[in-house]
C-alpha cells in the first residue's frame, strides 16, 4: 500500500466553526491532492499542490484553503463549516506517470 | 471541457455472467487512462493505466481496453468479491489531476 495517512479519520463539528483536514504521505511525490467524494458527484477536486507551498484550486475550491509546509504533509481547512461540506474526503498522491493513490478517506459529518 | 462518462451507473450479475463496463471520454491530450476499484468506506484502489489506443491490460478477471474515444473494463466469470464501484479517470496534457467519471456500482450475486 502507498503510505498515505489522513486524520481524523471521522469527524463531527457544528456549522460555522474552521476543520482543518490531514494528510500524510511517506511516499515524497511531488504532487499532492484533496477530493471530495459525494452521491451523484464522483470525485471532485478541492486543492492540489505540486510542490512545498506550491498549491493550485480545482473545481470546488470555495470555502476550502490548502497549505503545504513540508513535502509529506497537506492539510486542508474549511474556514467556516456549512452543512454542504458535508462530505467524504480523500488525499491523493501521485507518482510522475500521474498513477494517483488514494487514502482511506476522512468522512465529514457538520450539523 | 475535459468529461468522463461511465455506463451503466448499476450493473447487477450472477456468479459467472461476463459483462462489461463503458467509459466514454473527451479529453485535451490523453496522457492515460485509469481505472480504479473502490470498495465501500475505503478508497480508490489502482487497477490499470492505459497509454494509447489498441492497449489491453489484464489482471486475474479483468481486462481494460482502450479505443480513441472510450475504454471497457470486461469482467469475465465474475465472483461476489468482485463487488465494488469501478471508476475510470483521465489525466489531460495540462497534467495536473486525474479527471474522474462518477463509477459504475458493481453487484455479483452467487
Amino acid at each position: 500500500d502507498a503510505g498515505i495517512t489522513q486524520s481524523p479519520r471521522h469527524k463531527v463539528t457544528e456549522t460555522g466553526t474552521p476543520v482543518t483536514l490531514r494528510c500524510h504521505q511517506t511516499e515524497n511525490h511531488r504532487y499532492m491532492y484533496w477530493y471530495r467524494q459525494d452521491p451523484g458527484h464522483g470525485l471532485r477536486l478541492i486543492h492540489y499542490s505540486y510542490g512545498v507551498k506550491d498549491t493550485d484550486k480545482g473545481e470546488v475550491s470555495d470555502g476550502y484553503s490548502v497549505s503545504r509546509s513540508k513535502t509529506e504533509d497537506f492539510l486542508l481547512t474549511l474556514e467556516s463549516a456549512t452543512s454542504s461540506q458535508t462530505s467524504v474526503y480523500f488525499c491523493a498522491i501521485s507518482d510522475p506517470e500521474q498513477k494517483s493513490f488514494f487514502g482511506q478517506g476522512t468522512r465529514l459529518t457538520v450539523v | 471541457e475535459d468529461q468522463v462518462t461511465q455506463s451503466p451507473e448499476a450493473l447487477r450479475l450472477q456468479e459467472g455472467e461476463s459483462s462489461s463496463l463503458n467509459c466514454s471520454y473527451t479529453v485535451s491530450g490523453l496522457r492515460g487512462l485509469f481505472w480504479y476499484r473502490q470498495d465501500p468506506g475505503k478508497g480508490p484502489e489502482f487497477l490499470f493505466t492505459l497509454y494509447s489506443a489498441g492497449e489491453e491490460k489484464e489482471k486475474e478477471r479483468l481486462k481494460a481496453t482502450l479505443t480513441k474515444k472510450e475504454s471497457f473494463l470486461h469482467i469475465t466469470a465474475p465472483k461476489p468479491e468482485d463487488s465494488a464501484t469501478y471508476l475510470c479517470a483521465v489525466a489531460n496534457q495540462a497534467g495536473t489531476a486525474l479527471i474522474f467519471g462518477k463509477g459504475t456500482t458493481l453487484s455479483v450475486s452467487s
